[in-house]
């Protein structure tokens, strides 16, 4: 079946420090690809994503390339902040049934020290 | 502002009582999701379901069930609640089609506690 493989955390960085978070999928078809973001106490919210191979998504500052030759989807972002200290989680979608569930990696936890 | 509302955000319960866990959307959505949320295991699909009276198993359905007698409103059942139950149980909904097709919404999730 489907699956997600991202990095295990915590991911500990000072503030203004460049950002990678790994995430590898494996899955049939074309899925598309998801980062959501947990911050403390919070539900997840969608960060950004990509619908198909080389598209690239991109919001508040973060970005990731779906590339399909390596089935990737690395999360970046040049320069962190403390606020952004929270917890990522990789998906994907396998879009083969109209109703899309999601299956997600283990999550990435992010602190970001001043 | 749309919204997933999910009733409690804390619960505390004894074993061999039944729980419910209360979710409405506002979003006129078609689908809804249950998934548990454990330290080291991510998120873990329980049921789901993408019409009024319609539900399908996920990954994880042993020792669930759920309802759906409404569209907006999309409820988890625990039956007789087992420690191994303690979890966050988050509640997502999403549309079919359009530019938003896999995209989920979440609510702020219900910390359970199973003694």
């Amino acid at each position: 079946g489907d699956s997600v493989t991202q990095m295990e955390g915590p991911v500990t960085l000072s503030e203004e420090a460049f950002l990678t978070i790994n995430c590898t999928y494996t899955a049939t078809g074309y899925p598309s690809l998801f980062w959501y973001v947990q911050y403390p106490g919070e539900g997840l919210q969608l960060l950004l994503k990509a619908t198909k191979a080389d598209d690239k998504g991109s919001n508040k500052g973060f970005e990731a390339t779906y590339r399909k030759e390596t089935t990737s989807f690395h999360l970046e972002k040049g320069s962190v902040q403390v606020s952004d200290s929270a917890v990522y989680f990789c998906a994907l979608s396998d879009g083969s049934s109209g109703y899309s569930t999601l299956t997600f990696g283990k999550g990435t936890m992010l602190l970001v020290s001043p | 502002d749309v919204k997933v509302t999910q009733s409690s955000r804390y619960l505390v319960k004894r074993t061999g009582e039944k729980v419910f866990l209360e979710c409405v959307q506002d979003m006129d959505h078609e689908n809804m999701f249950w998934y548990r949320q454990d330290p080291g295991l991510g998120l873990r699909l329980i049921y789901f379901s993408y019409d009024v009276k319609m539900k399908e198993k996920g990954d994880i359905p042993e020792g669930y069930s759920v309802s759906r007698e409404k569209k907006e409103r999309f409820s988890l059942i625990l039956e007789s609640a087992s420690t191994n139950q303690t979890s966050m149980y988050l509640c997502a909904s999403s549309t079919t089609g359009g530019s938003n097709t896999g995209e989920l919404f979440f609510g702020e999730g219900s910390r359970l506690t199973v003694l």
